[in-house]
């Protein structure tokens, strides 16, 4: 059983274009994140959602929105792609009441031409 | 704010020997939690081991051990008797005791093993 699913894997577009990265997780925890690695492998927090509420926006360009339709999943849309844009995109999961850590989905990898 | 530091951008290990990779972070908390994941070629983030800080024993998963020196803020893994496997980029990560949001991860260190 997948724990945390991200759709698409991989990602090809043009600069100026609006695309969207799809997460579910199956986990029944009640809070989702958006994480950016660089080409460097540096990973950091872009977004966390907890019951629907934006709790973290690590000053993420406006470009990038996160939606959540309900607790179980979490997109990203990003408008206007930009080639600094291009990284691989990590959705993550946890429950906020326990100690533990968060279960990462398969990674997106977006790359801008 | 928390930061994590590992200084190690590259490790090597030959196969069925013990490597130790390292990490440092800051806080002024006296409560926390700290990770270690691993990133095989396949991209996807592992958990390898995590740490309670106010356990004083270190925690062990099976071939991988932490040494925790928290008045030295220090989080190292040992990786006992390498395999091929467990080639892979490793990220230290911190978390707050109360604040599942914010977890800090250091800049990673790439290892590789040797046959």
């Amino acid at each position: 059983d997948t724990a945390v699913s991200q759709t698409p894997k991989y990602l090809v577009t043009q600069m100026g274009n609006d695309k969207s990265i799809k997460c579910e997780q199956n986990l029944g925890h009640d809070t989702m994140y958006w994480y950016k690695q660089d080409s460097k492998k540096f990973l950091k927090i872009m977004f966390s959602y907890n019951n629907k509420e934006l709790i973290i926006n690590e000053t993420v360009p406006n470009r990038f929105s996160p939606k959540s339709p309900d607790k179980a999943h979490l997109n990203l849309h990003i408008n206007s792609l930009e080639l600094g844009d291009s990284a691989v995109y990590f959705c993550a999961s946890s429950q906020q009441t326990l100690s533990y850590e968060q279960y990462f989905g398969p990674g997106t990898r977006l790359t801008v031409t | 704010a928390q930061t994590v530091t590992q200084s190690q951008p590259e490790m090597s290990v030959q196969e069925a020997e013990t490597v130790t990779l390292s990490c440092t972070y800051d806080t002024s908390e006296s409560d926390y939690y700290l990770f270690w994941y691993k990133q095989p070629p396949s991209r996807q983030m592992i958990l390898v081991i995590r740490q309670e800080a106010y356990k004083q024993q270190n925690a062990t998963e099976n071939r991988f051990s932490v040494n925790f020196q928290k008045a030295a803020k220090s989080f190292s893994l040992k990786i006992s008797d390498s395999q091929l496997g467990d080639a892979a980029m490793y990220f230290c990560a911190y978390r707050r005791l109360y604040n599942n949001n914010d977890m800090r991860f250091g800049a990673g260190t790439r290892l590789t093993v040797k046959p």
